[in-house]
């Protein structure tokens, strides 16, 4: 079964920058796109942007343009989404999720 | 522009159905678009993808009390002899070109 596995929590300054990662089981890796999605606290899912595991291409939100960047390691099945210049307001849980599964979510503090 | 409208809330009674809507934005009607849930302090659930025309498919272990249908613009999630594990927030999501749009979610309450 398709599985999606994520990294632990963090929890960051203002101004750092945070790493996700997101390991992908029981499927053809390189076959199905990945997005990434959070969701701040008591709010609703945000799109953040997209990869193809196969080639590496990527698009992003609008919103995260400049801030994100998203890569992917085929010879492990790992996407990673790494968000920079934090803010406060960049708390929030961290989600990988492909066509019909989510991955368990990583929470991302941001906090002096 | 393609957007995704959730009315924020629905309450039902225990054992009764409720159905959820969605409403695609004007000039997307044909668009497909997939449920979601998410059970309080948990991350999100895939449903079910469902197509214009009423035709779902449902991920693995969704039981048959989910259901959905289509009409025009609007999208629903039946969900029947509703359970006390049921309350959660309800998302639909749909796919432009290379990205996700979601709609607000419903917050559904079982009495």
């Amino acid at each position: 079964q398709v599985q999606l596995v994520q990294s632990g929590a963090e929890v960051k300054k203002p101004g750092a920058s945070v790493k996700v990662s997101c390991k992908a089981s029981g499927y053809t890796f390189t076959s199905y796109y990945m997005h990434w999605v959070r969701q701040a606290p008591g709010q609703g899912l945000e799109w953040m942007g997209i990869i193809n595991p196969s080639g590496g291409s990527t698009s992003y939100a609008q919103k995260f343009q400049g801030r994100v960047t998203m890569t992917r390691d085929t010879s492990t099945s790992t996407v990673y989404m790494e968000l920079s210049s934090l803010r406060s307001e960049d708390t929030a849980v961290y989600y990988c999720a492909r066509d019909n599964s989510w991955g368990q979510g990583t929470l991302v503090t941001v906090s002096s | 522009q393609l957007v995704l409208t959730q009315s924020p809330s629905a309450s039902a009674s225990l054992g009764a159905s409720v159905k959820l809507t969605c409403t695609l934005s004007s000039g997307h009607s044909s668009y497909a678009i997939a449920w979601h849930q998410q059970q309080p302090e948990k991350g999100p659930r895939y449903l079910m993808k469902l197509n214009s025309d009423g035709s779902h498919s449902k991920g693995d272990g969704i039981p048959d009390r989910f259901s959905g249908s289509s009409s025009g613009a609007e999208r629903y999630l039946t969900i029947s002899s509703l359970q006390s594990e049921d309350e959660a927030d309800y998302y639909c999501q749909t796919w432009g070109t290379g990205l996700w749009v979601f709609g607000g979610g419903t917050k559904l309450t079982v009495l």
